[in-house]
């Protein structure tokens, strides 16, 4: 079945311990990005990675970190963890679409991750 | 960053009725934009990806235009049914980034 498995599903952690939460797809997609979604803000994307060893800011990219060694997973890396990175986080690949762009590919998300950090 | 507005904010529909909801975003620098249903608890899927002025695009009931020209695009629902109740996100495409709208939850009660 394709799809994109995020782990873990959920997690409490505390200030300051370093934690990654993993993000791996099996369509052999291309692109890849990890988005947060709080209350009233929207869909906000982090980071996002067009290839692998091929990464990028997003809008929020402050206090996190990605990398993409393989092309199947790209893992978020938050290095210090605050309690204002709380949040339900998406990982989600696309295909390389028409006119050697991204944009016109639909997104495939996971079912997400909800970090709670105190 | 930049300004992707969905409207209304909220909706709540009688089974059977018709809605229709607007997604505004900037006319420059477009490349596509995206339209997704994210019922709750679980994850957002594609409803479309439009990249032409003019696009028009169907799935079953729900149908989706495109006018890039004044940065604008339309959801319709015709004949909603309790099972369309999700929160509705459109996004705009740059080459390689994408920003969502802060979504139109509906609400189609029986």
């Amino acid at each position: 079945e394709a799809q994109v498995t995020q782990n873990p599903r959920y997690l409490i952690t505390v200030t300051g311990k370093k934690l990654t939460v993993t993000c791996s797809q099996n369509m052999n997609h291309e692109y890849m990005s990890w988005y947060r979604q709080d209350p009233g803000l929207g869909l906000r994307q982090i980071y996002y990675s067009m290839n692998v060893e091929v990464t990028d800011k997003g809008d929020v990219p402050e206090g996190y970190k990605v990398s993409r060694k393989e092309k199947r997973n790209f893992p978020l890396i938050l290095e210090s963890p605050s309690p204002n990175q709380t949040s339900l986080y998406f990982c989600a690949s696309s295909l390389f679409g028409r006119g050697l762009t991204y944009s016109n590919q639909p997104q495939h998300f996971g079912d997400g991750t909800r970090l709670s950090i105190l | 960053i930049l300004n992707v507005e969905q409207s209304p904010q909220s909706l709540h529909v009688q089974e059977g009725d018709s809605t229709n909801f607007t997604c505004s975003f900037p006319s420059s620098n477009f490349y596509a934009l995206h339209w997704y249903r994210w019922e709750t608890a679980k994850s957002p899927e594609a409803l479309f990806v439009m990249t032409l002025n003019g696009d028009e695009k169907k799935k079953g009931r729900i149908s989706a235009t495109l006018n890039t020209k004044e940065g604008y695009s339309y959801l319709y629902i015709k004949g909603s049914q309790p099972e369309d109740s999700a929160t509705y996100l459109c996004a705009f495409s740059g080459y390689s980034t994408l920003t969502f709208g802060k979504g139109t939850m509906l609400l189609v009660s029986p």
